[in-house]
């Protein structure tokens, strides 16, 4: 089985920060990885697709990169309504899926 | 635009079934497979099962193998999933998630609301 390690579990930023969540597999999965948020009370919504292809309507303050082992998802600058929990989920494996334990974002 | 609304959720005792259903609408329900994916309060994401866009191909999470079975009418755009022998450990928000189209191969990327199911005496 694919695990997807996600880090770091938490994270405490402020407005205009640019931060970074790194996803590692256990095992090569190409760019074969996804990147959704989600905020409480709310379904998850992908950002990104192929590891580092934006989803139609998601503002370009996103990015994914990556390949193989290691994923990274980046907010340039972020902004209030980014304050959620995202999670990385791969589908090498397909269709048995495996996501990350989540990363939630946290007003400093 | 893509909608899954989920339904059947509610208190079941342990021991006890449920049927969730989810009603697709804004896509061409037969062409894509579907899946349920859950989230235990407070806790992360977890993949249930899935069905291809035919009903063929089923998979199944070891977590839940052999107790839930997942099924679905394309005629009635409309996927389920038969909960029986839940466990307290099953309480979790449930998500009907779109897969990709009839032959491809990738992530999901629709989700429903979600329906709450929670396993208590």
């Amino acid at each position: 089985d694919i695990q997807m390690t996600q880090s770091p579990s938490s994270l405490s930023a402020s407005v205009g920060d640019r931060v970074t969540i790194t996803c590692r597999a256990s095992q090569g999965i190409r760019n074969d990885l996804g990147w959704y948020q989600q905020k409480p009370g709310k379904a998850p919504k992908r950002l990104i697709y192929a590891a580092s292809s934006l989803q139609s309507g998601v503002p370009s303050r996103f990015s994914g990169s990556g390949s193989g082992t290691e994923f990274t998802l980046t907010i340039s600058s972020l902004q209030p309504e980014d304050f959620a929990t995202y999670y990385c989920l791969q589908h090498n494996s397909f269709p048995m899926y495996t996501f990350g334990q989540g990363t939630k974002l946290e007003i400093k | 635009e893509v909608q899954l609304v989920e339904s059947g959720g509610g208190l079941v005792q342990p021991g006890g079934s449920l049927r969730l259903s989810c009603a697709a609408s804004g896509f061409t329900f037969s062409s894509y497979s579907m899946n349920w994916v859950r989230q235990a309060p407070g806790k992360g994401l977890e993949w249930v099962s899935y069905i291809s866009s035919s009903s063929r191909t089923v998979y199944y999470a070891d977590s839940v193998k052999g107790r839930f079975t997942i099924s679905r009418d394309n005629a009635k755009n409309s996927l389920y999933l038969q909960m029986n022998s839940l466990r307290a450990e099953d309480t979790a928000v449930f998500y009907c998630a779109r897969g990709p189209l009839r032959g491809d191969y990738g992530g999901i990327d629709y989700w429903g609301q979600g329906t709450l199911v929670t396993v208590s005496s």
